[in-house]
């Protein structure tokens, strides 16, 4: 079956170290995305990747980086500057010059402890 | 400035009570699109539709109904004799072509429906 697969679920980290979330999509989709959202809050755009070897920041990019390797893999690393990294993170995937939805992994809760 | 606004942070209805989520946005282009997204509790969103700029047709699927008005710059959506299960998080998104149709996401509207 198609789609877009995070991993893990669940994800705690203790201060200072570095995490990275996976992400892979079987779609397709040109475009990749990460979000960041906190409880009760809307989606944050963390980074995302139109094309394969190249992603741009998106609105709260300090403290995290990303690679795009490959069309199917987009992994997202948390690193120990991003201060406040407990949160739920969200992958999508889409090819937006056929202006599709987006389709969205089932996330990942970092927790630090 | 924000250009989609769901004003309702959070609704709260009794079951089998209709229930209208509101959705305003903000462009100038002429080429755009617009979506609902449903996040039930278990975290994951889900698509529901896509509109077009030059479709202003009404949507019906089942409970649900959508109404997208240009001239108010609104979509609008409202759920039909509503039941627990709609209870989640409802999220409205505008794609623009200028910016090669980069998605601009909601705040949200958190949906309570009780038994």
């Amino acid at each position: 079956d198609g789609g877009i697969t995070q991993s893990p679920k669940y994800l705690f980290r203790k201060e200072g170290q570095n995490v990275t979330l996976s992400c892979e999509q079987n779609l397709n989709h040109d475009a990749m995305y990460w979000y960041r959202q906190d409880p009760g809050q809307g989606l944050r755009l963390i980074y995302y990747s139109q094309i394969v070897n190249d992603f741009q920041k998106g609105d709260i990019a300090e403290g995290y980086s990303v690679s795009r390797e490959k069309k199917e893999s987009f992994p997202l690393t948390v690193t120990s500057a991003q201060k406040n990294p407990t949160a739920f993170y969200l992958c999508a995937s889409r090819t937006p010059s056929r202006n599709t939805e987006a389709f969205f992994g089932q996330g990942t809760r970092l927790t630090v402890v | 400035a924000q250009k989609v606004t769901q004003a309702q942070t959070e609704i709260s209805v009794v079951e089998k009570e209709d229930v209208t989520l509101d959705c305003v946005y903000e462009t100038r282009d002429t080429t755009y699109y617009l979506f609902w997204y449903k996040q039930p509790p278990s975290g994951e969103l889900v698509f529901l539709i896509r509109r077009n700029s030059f479709d202003e047709q009404n949507e019906i699927s089942g409970r649900y109904s959508w109404n997208f008005q240009k001239s108010t710059s609104s979509f609008n959506f409202t759920i039909t004799a509503s039941q627990v299960v709609d209870s989640a998080v409802y999220f409205c998104a505008l794609s623009e072509a200028w910016s090669n149709y980069q998605l601009i996401w909601g705040a949200g509207t958190k949906l309570i429906i009780k038994p």
